[in-house]
């Protein structure tokens, strides 16, 4: 399995204002997604995140509300824009395409963002 | 897309007790997963189970493939065991996954 860090671990900010948000994987990894879990709800997929170039975005998520980025097979980023007290959610950077797991897919400890 | 249903939705059980949870799925898939997110959040895999039966402890997994559902079975439940456990679900085998609503679980003392 692959060990996947996320910083920072939850945070608190003000409406109108953006957070960066880092997935660390502690080796090389095929495909990096991000996903959203709002409160008392599923896990939703925001996007693909593509080593060197753009992010695919599923339905419903702009890549101006959150620019994605992947230098390299071990990094990515997740930036919430211009955040509102809707986009209060768990934030998960989630890996598959391991050496002990090709198929698997594995999940960060999560990013709790709280928009006041 | 890919519709994933489990069931119940929530389940409450005595400490001892024993369980299973569904997922249907709505089409063919080459890659379905179990998962127990902890009341932390953290998200831990218990299974990937695309077809046939595994075991690990007091859980195991049952995917029937040609029929479009997944079991998981946890037997002499624990308090640690509450949480929520998601089954999640992709066509292929490196692509996204959609994810159930979850079963809620309880485990009283």
């Amino acid at each position: 399995s692959a060990v996947i860090s996320q910083k920072p671990s939850r945070d608190i900010c003000q409406r109108g204002t953006s957070l960066t948000i880092q997935c660390q994987v502690d080796s090389q990894v095929t495909m990096m997604f991000w996903y959203r879990q709002q409160p008392g709800q599923s896990l939703t997929l925001i996007a693909t995140a593509n080593q060197g170039s753009e992010a695919t975005y599923e339905s419903g998520f702009v890549i101006d509300k959150f620019p994605i980025s992947r230098p390299n097979l071990t990094f990515s980023t997740l930036t919430v824009s211009n955040m509102s007290p809707e986009d209060s959610s768990i934030y998960l950077c989630s890996v598959q395409g391991t050496s002990g797991g090709y198929n698997e897919q594995f999940f960060g400890p999560g990013t709790r963002l709280t928009v006041l | 897309g890919i519709q994933v249903e489990q069931s119940p939705p929530d389940l409450i059980l005595q400490e001892g007790a024993n369980s299973t949870l569904r997922c249907n799925f709505s089409d063919s898939v080459n890659n379905l997963q179990w998962f127990h997110q902890n009341p932390w959040g953290q998200l831990i895999n218990l299974f990937y189970i695309p077809s046939g039966t595994k075991q690990n402890g007091r859980l195991s997994a049952t995917t029937v493939a040609t029929e479009r559902y997944s079991l998981l079975y946890i037997s002499s439940s624990q308090t640690t065991d509450s949480g929520v456990y998601f089954c999640a679900v992709a066509r292929t085998n490196a692509g996204k996954s959609t994810f159930g609503d979850g079963t809620t679980l309880t485990v009283k003392p």
